[in-house]
């Protein structure tokens, strides 16, 4: 079956310390996102990518960053620079870039502070 | 601009009852309004999406009302049952930008059977 695979589940992160959280897709799909969502805030965006080896910083991009290098994967940094991570973060993709196709969304990854 | 403002953020309905959820938006670029279920637990998935080009759209228990002159939308959810209990996002989008969506802040649905 086709779909998006985020791992880990859970993750933990130590003060100082960089975390990467893991985004595969098989749905052939030009386009992933990531979004960050907070309690009674919705799901904010933090970097799309249209195509391969390029990306663009979206609403909250401060202290995360990201790579891709293959179509089928798109990996989030979280880095020290990121205060506040803990959140619940989502990784998305979609087809045909310049029309308005949905966004298939992966199970997440939940990330803690130790 | 860019915003979507969603209500409420919370509701709780008797089993099967009507359960609405409103969206507003400015941007009158905005020209793709999908609504997405989520479960606890679990990424977003998309239940139903409406171009401005049509006032309403109906997937089974399901209804997009969508009001283009007053930058509103809503989703109905006919005779709501305990399973639908979930949270539910409105979002938008324009062309011009692809698929990049702007969500609203969430509206966490409880059923009571």
């Amino acid at each position: 079956d086709g779909g998006i695979t985020q791992s880990p589940k859970y993750l933990f992160r130590k003060e100082g310390q960089n975390v990467t959280l893991s985004c595969e897709q098989n749905l052939n799909h030009d386009a992933m996102y990531w979004y960050r969502q907070d309690p009674g805030q919705g799901l904010r965006l933090i970097y799309y990518s249209q195509i391969v080896n390029d990306f663009q910083k979206g609403d909250i991009a401060e202290g995360y960053s990201v790579s891709r290098e293959k179509k089928e994967s798109f990996p989030l940094t979280v880095t020290s620079a990121q205060k506040n991570p803990t959140a619940f973060y989502l990784c998305a993709s979609s087809t045909r870039v310049k029309s308005n196709q949905p966004q298939h969304f992966g199970d997440g990854t939940r990330l803690s502070i130790l | 601009q860019q915003q979507v403002k969603q209500s409420p953020q919370s509701l709780i309905v008797q089993k099967g009852g009507i359960s609405i959820i409103n969206c507003a938006y400015e941007n009158t670029a905005f020209d793709y309004f999908p609504w997405y279920q989520q479960f606890p637990g679990k990424g977003p998935a998309l239940l139903i999406a409406i171009r401005p080009d049509v006032s309403e759209k109906k997937e089974g228990r399901f209804t997009i009302s969508f009001n283009k002159s007053a930058k509103q939308f809503s989703l109905h959810i006919m005779d709501s049952q305990p399973g639908d209990s979930a949270t539910y996002f409105c979002a938008a989008s324009m062309f011009v930008s692809g698929s990049r969506l702007t969500f609203g802040e969430g509206t966490q649905l409880t059923v009571n059977p």
